[in-house]
């Protein structure tokens, strides 16, 4: 079965750079969705097919997709974007499932 | 537009439940849907996909975890899914979360989730 893996905590200061990363095999060739989740409720979509944000996300958010990694780039963190961070493939082969990472807490410090 | 799900609550390890959701203000026939739960503390695990559409045979896939005991159907004429849950044990106590599957990429539509203790 198909892993995904994300390290489960990241620590920035407001106003930094937080880059969290998704990693798989050939990941790249994959398309990556991300899921931001706040205390308390639902997942959010925050950034579809790697690189595409839905109506609403600021632009603070963006993704990559490359080789073995996908990542999600949080430019100019805010005390609000703390939560918890998923990425998410659509796997088709031997099988068909969603897979999620484990997911990764951000902490704004 | 959202997803309302029910059907949550207390059953004894072996036991079944029957989880509902009930869409609302999209054309709910349209679309993929799925079931995603989180038990306490945990990240999230996909359960199983449903094929939208008025299609004849339905195309549905489950986890490994869940195949042969759950079953997930829909009525689009009710705008509901279901997920039928049979032979519980203690590790599918969880928050299930009745999500949509979105036309441009990724899930973009989730309930607020109905919870399920097996105990």
């Amino acid at each position: 079965s198909y892993v995904l893996t994300q390290p489960p905590s990241v620590s920035v200061a407001p106003g930094e750079m937080a880059r969290l990363t998704c990693g798989g095999d050939n990941i790249g060739s994959k398309s990556v969705h991300w899921y931001q989740q706040k205390p308390g409720q639902a997942p959010l979509l925050i950034m579809y097919f790697d690189i595409h944000r839905p109506s609403g996300i600021p632009a603070r958010f963006s993704g990559s997709n490359s080789g073995n990694t996908a990542t999600l780039t949080i430019s100019g963190v805010e005390v609000g974007d703390e939560a918890d961070y998923y990425c998410q493939v659509w796997v088709a082969s031997g099988g068909h499932s969603w897979v999620f990472g484990g997911g990764t807490v951000l902490s704004v410090l | 537009i959202q997803l309302v799900e029910s059907g949550g609550g207390l059953a004894q390890p072996g036991g079944s439940l029957r989880l509902s959701c009930q869409a609302s203000g999209f054309t709910f026939s349209d679309y993929e849907m799925n079931w995603v739960r989180q038990a306490p503390g945990k990240g999230l695990e996909w359960v199983s996909y449903i094929i939208g559409g008025e299609t004849r045979e339905s195309v549905i896939y489950y986890a490994d975890s869940v195949r042969g005991r759950f079953t997930i159907s829909r009525d689009n004429a009710k705008n509901s899914l279901y997920l039928e849950m049979n032979s519980l044990g203690v590790d599918d106590t969880a928050l299930y979360y009745c999500v949509r599957d979105s036309r441009d990429g990724g899930q973009d539509l989730w309930g607020q989730g109905t919870l399920v203790t097996v105990s």
